[in-house]
């Protein structure tokens, strides 16, 4: 069974810091893999979609990479700000028919 | 405006009553999704649906019941054999390979 972990649980850091959050699949039989935002009792925001024969994709300040024979994915955050503050999610999906798994996030606040 | 919408942001049930969760997209997506966050834990699946008139179990499909009699609509409904309701209920809808969210309801037991 898929399972997906998330490293760090909570993180903290100074504006103006680079970071990376880490997320981990234990099969990497992965059709994608994509990464998230979520703010307090809020929906999902996709930040980056990686398709499983891509390395990486990179959205202004957020660069995801994807290392699908070793089951993990990067999520680099440049320059971070205090409106980058929220969680991230990051969920594989399996393929057409099938659900994604996702972890169970990095809850990150970046102090002003 | 395309996007999934989500209602209501917040629902209150009483002990025994079945509530509904609406879920509508115009997207266009063929593929819809019902999850259950907990705090502190990760999003867990109820139901999915491929295609109009066809869903599957989730992980915790256990006191939900879902329909998908048109493509924009995927209702969940929460039943009274659901014991421990109280949660953030949140919708997604993919097309191609990328997945949407709605904005969640809150379902609270009272």
């Amino acid at each position: 069974k898929q399972e997906v972990t998330q490293i760090p649980a909570a993180l903290s850091v100074p504006e103006g810091e680079n970071l990376v959050l880490n997320c981990s699949f234990t099969d990497s039989a992965i059709y994608n893999l994509q990464w998230f935002r979520q703010d307090p009792g809020k929906g999902l925001t996709s930040l980056l979609l990686i398709q499983s024969s891509q390395r990486e994709q990179t959205s202004g300040r957020l660069n995801a990479s994807l290392d699908k024979s070793s089951g993990r994915s990067t999520l680099y955050i440049a320059a971070s700000q205090p409106g980058d503050s929220a969680t991230y999610l990051c969920a594989v999906w399996l393929g057409y028919g099938q659900n994604f798994v996702f972890g169970p996030g990095t809850r990150l606040s970046v102090l002003p | 405006d395309g996007g999934i919408t989500q209602s209501p942001k917040y629902l209150f049930r009483k002990e025994g009553q079945n509530v509904t969760l609406s879920c509508e997209q115009n997207l266009n997506h063929d593929a819809m999704y019902w999850y259950r966050q907990d705090p502190g834990q990760g999003l867990r699946l109820i139901y999915y649906s491929q295609i109009v008139n066809d869903f599957q179990k989730g992980d915790i499909a256990e006191g939900y019941s879902v329909s998908r009699e048109k493509k924009e609509s995927f209702p969940l409904t929460v039943t009274s054999a659901q014991k421990n309701p109280t949660a953030f209920y949140l919708c997604a809808s993919m097309g191609n390979t990328e997945a949407f969210f709605g904005q969640g309801t809150r379902l609270t037991v009272v």
